[in-house]
């Protein structure tokens, strides 16, 4: 099946600061890939859309200020988390889907682990 | 987005015995998924069921789908404690709109 990478896979920062999360697609093109935030013992609730050579789509209560999102290739999109805070401390994962086709599978990076201290 | 409705929260069984789990989702679909998750990790794909289907297998796994009532069913026969993980619907809504929702989730355990 089709793989998207996710990297890292743990980060570590301090409060304040701004962590950079890539995900790509290895092996098929993407023009819109997802992002999703997990907090502990919950689900994967929906962030954004990101579309490439456009802006990102937000759900309802994500700053996009907050939560940058860049997908500037076909294969690559990046989350920035800027100025973070222990609240945003929860694991995100990133997903895409090969072509246009609705009925095709969602492929799911492996996931980032955040941990704001 | 919101999120779908899975039932049971958690389910303890010992192995070798069948798990099933409940999934509600609110809009019409074009397909809906089923994932595994184990602690803190990426998710698994496990099957992908679409809207003009009732009923699907694969190996150990037997997934239903019932439009009218916006439900789907995963089914684990002859469990293993390999399957011990968190399972999650996904379903992809049929709209212009394409809303993604994941269900609440099901924390499987099975005992040795």
């Amino acid at each position: 099946g089709a793989v998207v990478s996710q990297h890292p896979s743990r980060v570590i920062c301090k409060s304040g600061t701004s962590v950079k999360i890539e995900c790509r697609s290895l092996d098929f093109q993407a023009t819109t890939m997802f992002w999703y935030r997990q907090f502990p013992k919950q689900s994967l609730m929906l962030m954004a859309t990101s579309n490439e050579g456009s802006k990102a789509t937000y759900e309802q209560g994500v700053e996009k200020d907050k939560f940058l999102i860049n997908h500037a290739s076909l294969t690559l999109s990046t989350l920035t988390v800027t100025s973070a805070h222990p609240e945003d401390s929860s694991f995100y994962i990133c997903s895409a889907s090969p072509g246009a086709n609705r009925n095709t599978e969602a492929f799911f990076g492996q996931g980032t682990r955040l941990t704001v201290v | 987005s919101q999120q779908g409705e899975e039932d049971p929260q958690a389910l303890s069984i010992q192995e070798g015995e069948n798990a099933t789990m409940n999934c509600s989702y609110k809009t019409s679909i074009n397909n809906l998924q089923w994932y595994r998750q184990n602690s803190g990790r990426g998710l698994v794909h496990l099957i992908l069921i679409r809207s003009n289907e009732r009923e699907k297998h694969s190996g150990r796994l037997r997934v239903t789908l019932d439009t009218s009532k916006k439900s789907s069913s995963l089914l684990i026969t002859a469990s293993r404690a390999a399957d011990t993980a968190s399972y999650f619907c996904f379903s992809i809504s049929s709209g212009s709109a394409r809303q993604l929702t994941f269900g609440s989730g099901t924390q499987l355990t099975v005992l040795p």
